[in-house]
């Protein structure tokens, strides 16, 4: 049984093109967590859900735009898919208020944008 | 604020011998903090987690950390190291308070290799 889980594990697609990326967790979890992975590995959140309500709203480009249809899901739909937008992609989950939050990650999305 | 630093980029041992990846904390609350590691190709593994309790806490894999207050320090250590052991190590605070309750932050990551 996978927790957090990510469809598709690699994306490759070509600017300007509109792509989404899936996370659904099965560990009945009430948080929800898009991060986006650089190529020095660098960790950032994007946003994140409690409930379907948006919590967390870093700051990132409007063609970024998540999606929660419940609390078991939350979807990434990005446009106009531009070359600084290749990075792996990372959904995560967690019990907001369980304590001390630990987070737990999916396997990662890795989008190329060529 | 709440912030990490990793004090190395890159650690590299031989098989067998101790481990240790440093890790300085900046936080305005009480905080928590985690060990994540991190396989290549592969997302992130909870190793360990500091609650408030203990001070020297177990994780997975044989890896302990110690949190020293007074240092502002979480650093990761393990004995013995693997081969299996070689990966990505990154070191995470969370607010504990305040309107960011639950939020992560992530340290650079400390690169671990393994010699045999």
């Amino acid at each position: 049984d996978t927790a957090v889980s990510q469809t598709p594990k690699y994306l490759v697609t070509q600017m300007g093109n509109d792509k989404s990326i899936k996370c659904e967790q099965n560990l009945g979890h009430d948080t929800m967590y898009w991060y986006k992975q650089d190529s020095k590995k660098f960790l950032k959140i994007m946003f994140s859900y409690n409930n379907k309500e948006l919590i967390i709203n870093e700051t990132v480009p409007n063609r970024f735009s998540p999606k929660s249809p419940d609390k078991a899901h939350l979807n990434l739909h990005i446009n106009s898919l531009e070359l600084g937008d290749s990075a792996v992609y990372f959904c995560a989950s967690s019990q907001f208020n369980g304590s001390p939050h630990e987070q737990y990650f999916g396997p990662g999305t890795r989008l190329t944008v060529t | 604020a709440q912030s990490v630093t990793q004090l190395d980029s890159h650690v590299s041992v031989s098989e067998g011998t101790p481990v240790l990846l440093r890790c300085n904390y900046s936080s305005s609350y009480s905080p928590s903090l985690f060990w994540y590691v991190q396989h290549p190709n592969k997302g992130l593994q909870l190793l360990l987690k500091y609650t408030s309790a203990a001070t020297l806490v177990k994780g997975i894999n044989g890896f302990e950390a110690e949190f020293k207050k007074s240092e502002t320090s979480f650093h990761l250590t393990k004995p013995s190291a693997h081969m299996s052991d070689a990966a990505e190590y990154f070191c995470v605070v969370s607010d504990n308070r305040g309107s960011t309750l639950g939020r992560l932050y992530f340290g650079r990551g400390t690169q671990l290799t393994v010699w045999p």
